[in-house]
């Protein structure tokens, strides 16, 4: 089966920064997802990483390693509007298309 | 561009009934995945059609159904409505088979109250 681990809370204040570690279990594992998710609202693609290593747009950033079956996205300059859900998401070959997600992590920034 | 339309956004059903839900992927995009959101559950992924054929299907039961037209817009059915049916239905749609990643783009779901 597949399994994604990744913390259900965490709580920064404005300007730091986060890390919010996503670890998976899966066979024919393709590639590792981003979603943000504000309450009520669509989820939201962040990033996507398929090879070991960083990935870096703006503010976010993710990475992979594969080896461990571990990524992380790190969040930087944390503003009020961060504040929401975090998914990570495995892709596994064959079925590309189809996402595993894990649980969800509670982003909270404080002023 | 529009982003992927759903409609109704909320709806009350009670135990028995059936539902329908809609969802208009992305102008171009011909690939629509469906996920049931719960608290209990997380995002979890029930089926992805692409050219009109259900290419993967999730662990549920024979309950729900979809299915996508010629124009990409999919449906999807849920009878004999359950209590645990209450839900956030979520459509996503991509460009093609294959494509981009990992990225999908959803939209802002259907919330059924089942009662």
């Amino acid at each position: 089966g597949q399994s994604l681990e990744q913390p259900s809370e965490v709580t920064a204040v404005e300007g730091a920064i986060v890390q919010i570690n996503c670890t998976y279990q899966t066979s024919g594992f393709y590639g590792l997802s981003w979603y943000q998710q504000h309450d009520g609202g669509a989820p939201t693609f962040l990033s996507y990483n398929a090879l070991d290593g960083l990935e870096e747009t703006g503010r976010f950033s993710s990475f992979l390693s594969r080896s461990d079956s571990y990524g992380y996205l790190l969040l930087q300059e944390l503003q009020m509007k961060d504040s929401a859900s975090y998914f990570c998401a495995v892709s596994r070959s064959g079925s590309a298309r189809q996402l595993t997600f894990g649980s969800g992590t509670q982003l909270t920034v404080l002023p | 561009k529009a982003g992927v339309t759903q409609t109704p956004r909320y709806l009350i059903k009670t135990r028995g009934q059936q539902v329908t839900l809609s969802c208009s992927p992305i102008s171009g995009h011909r690939s629509v995945s469906w996920y049931q959101q719960t608290p209990g559950q997380g995002l979890q992924f029930l089926f992805e059609y692409f050219s009109e054929t259900q290419r993967n299907k999730g662990n549920f039961p024979g309950r729900f159904s979809g299915r996508q037209f010629s124009n990409s817009r999919s449906e999807m059915n849920v009878s004999t409505l359950e209590l645990g049916d209450s839900a956030l239905y979520l459509c996503a749609s991509r460009p093609a088979a294959g494509s981009g990643g990992g990225e999908l783009f959803f939209g802002e779901g259907s919330r059924l109250t089942v009662l």
